[in-house]
């Protein structure tokens, strides 16, 4: 069964803060994502990957940035926290050449104070 | 541009009643389109998809969907709702690069 799984289901963490995201894959899957989640905006690309150390900007990667070392891991780093990043954080994996579908971990809710 | 539309925040129907929730888009070429769904304070799960064939498609939990390529649209229904159905529902369209443009999501409230 596919499986992703992310480090906190909720995080707090003060402004200013350096704050890691790390997220698991199981599926051997080449693509990772990071999105984040807010009420009435759905779901906004931040970065994601398509190989190890390979990385490419989403739709609003300012004040983020991410790590891809292994495969199976995808690290979402914000480098100074700040409280417009409170947001619902979610990680999602997808193979290639085996359609568009991504496979999402649980989430990460994190509060910026 | 590719683009999603979910043309209502929320949408409530009693129990036991047929559902709809709606979706349009707009891209260039054939459309590969999405959904997902998503409980309270989880991850989003896949239900369903539409790459080729059929114009309808089953999925999971009893979920289906109708591509309509003169409307272009790809509304979500079930014959039947249970409150268990109750959830954040987003729909999806593949772009050119793979990826997925969102849309915004739908409340689905069932009633008892």
């Amino acid at each position: 069964d596919v499986k992703v799984t992310q480090s906190s289901r909720y995080l707090v963490k003060r402004t200013g803060e350096k704050v890691f995201l790390e997220c698991v894959q199981d599926m051997d899957h080449e693509n990772m994502f990071w999105y984040r989640q807010d009420p009435g905006l759905g779901l906004r690309l931040i970065y994601f990957s398509y190989d190890v150390k390979m990385k490419e900007k989403g739709d609003i990667p300012e004040g983020y940035s991410v790590s891809r070392e292994k495969k199976e891991r995808f690290s979402l780093i914000l480098e100074s926290a700040s409280t417009n990043q409170t947001s619902m954080y979610l990680c999602a994996s997808r193979g290639t050449g085996t359609g568009y579908e991504q496979y999402f971990g649980p989430g990460t809710r994190l509060t910026v104070t | 541009a590719q683009s999603v539309a979910q043309p209502e925040d929320q949408v409530n129907v009693a129990e036991g009643n047929p559902l709809t929730v709606k979706c349009t888009y707009s891209v260039s070429g054939n459309p590969y389109l999405f959904w997902y769904v998503q409980y309270p304070n989880r991850g989003l799960q896949f239900l369903l998809k539409y790459i080729t064939g059929d114009n309808l498609v089953k999925g999971s939990y009893g979920f289906e969907a109708e591509f309509n390529k003169s409307q272009t649209s790809f509304h979500l229904k079930k014959p039947s709702a249970l409150v268990s159905d109750s959830a954040l529902y987003f729909c999806a369209v593949g772009d050119s690069n793979y990826q997925l443009i969102w849309g915004a999501g739908t409340k689905l409230i069932i009633k008892p």
